[in-house]
């Protein structure tokens, strides 16, 4: 089975840009998770979606946003982009339960200047 | 607040020797711990699991622990590779509203010939 993919696996965008992120989770997985990672801050949850609607959220501000579709392939969208959202983005799939094996992509890499 | 602390910050050791990494937390209701690896610019990679009612778990020379009364758990890791040098991070997610998983900051390991 292929693993999780994601793209583009680089960007570099200016301030006040929007970016969108794309995430495909392993074939049959249907829950798909969302997190940010940063030096300052480390490993922070974003949001978790399953069968297409969001199950969790986490405490970032409205400008991050997501969806998932219904084979399950995932995006997520950052508006108005700030100096601070430079950060490794990485999705984790799983086939849907709470205590399952996360399977992590190798994440896109967000720079804005 | 739920808080993850991990212990050491960083940690140097010879290969084929073994270590011991700390997870505390507070997160409360607990459901679940995951310990994870990551190597540089990669995504994390799952290396066990544990609930409530489980001890102690194991996935080759990775050793999990989990005290749930004290709320603490340890990695070991026995006979130490070259392959294990990376950061290891430790995930609690709580039941109802502290479902949201908290990270640690990882312990970054290095495994010197």
């Amino acid at each position: 089975k292929a693993g999780v993919t994601q793209t583009p696996r680089y960007l570099i965008k200016t301030r006040g840009q929007q970016v969108t992120l794309s995430c495909s989770p392993i074939s049959g997985h249907r829950s798909v998770s969302w997190y940010q990672q940063t030096p300052g801050q480390g490993l922070q949850f974003l949001f978790e979606y399953f069968s297409e609607t969001q199950r969790n959220k986490g405490n970032f501000p409205g400008r991050f946003s997501g969806r998932q579709f219904s084979n399950s392939r995932s995006e997520m969208n950052v508006s108005t982009l700030e100096l601070g959202d430079s950060a490794l983005y990485l999705c984790a799939s799983t086939p849907g339960g709470a205590r399952e094996t996360q399977y992590f992509g190798p994440g896109t890499r967000l720079l804005v200047l | 607040k739920n808080q993850v602390e991990q212990s050491p910050q960083s940690l140097i050791i010879l290969e084929g020797k073994n270590c011991t990494l700390q997870c505390n937390y507070t997160v409360s209701p607990f459901s679940n711990l995951r310990w994870y690896k990551q190597d540089t610019g990669r995504g994390p990679v799952s290396l066990t699991i544990m609930t409530f009612s489980e001890n102690t778990k194991s996935n080759g020379r990775y050793t999990a622990t989990l005290d749930a009364d004290t709320k603490q758990s340890s990695l070991h890791i026995t006979a130490s590779q070259l392959s294990d040098s990376a950061s290891y991070i430790c995930v609690v997610s709580g039941t109802g509203g502290s479902y949201i998983p908290t990270f640690g900051r990882g312990t970054s390991l290095i495994v010197h010939p």
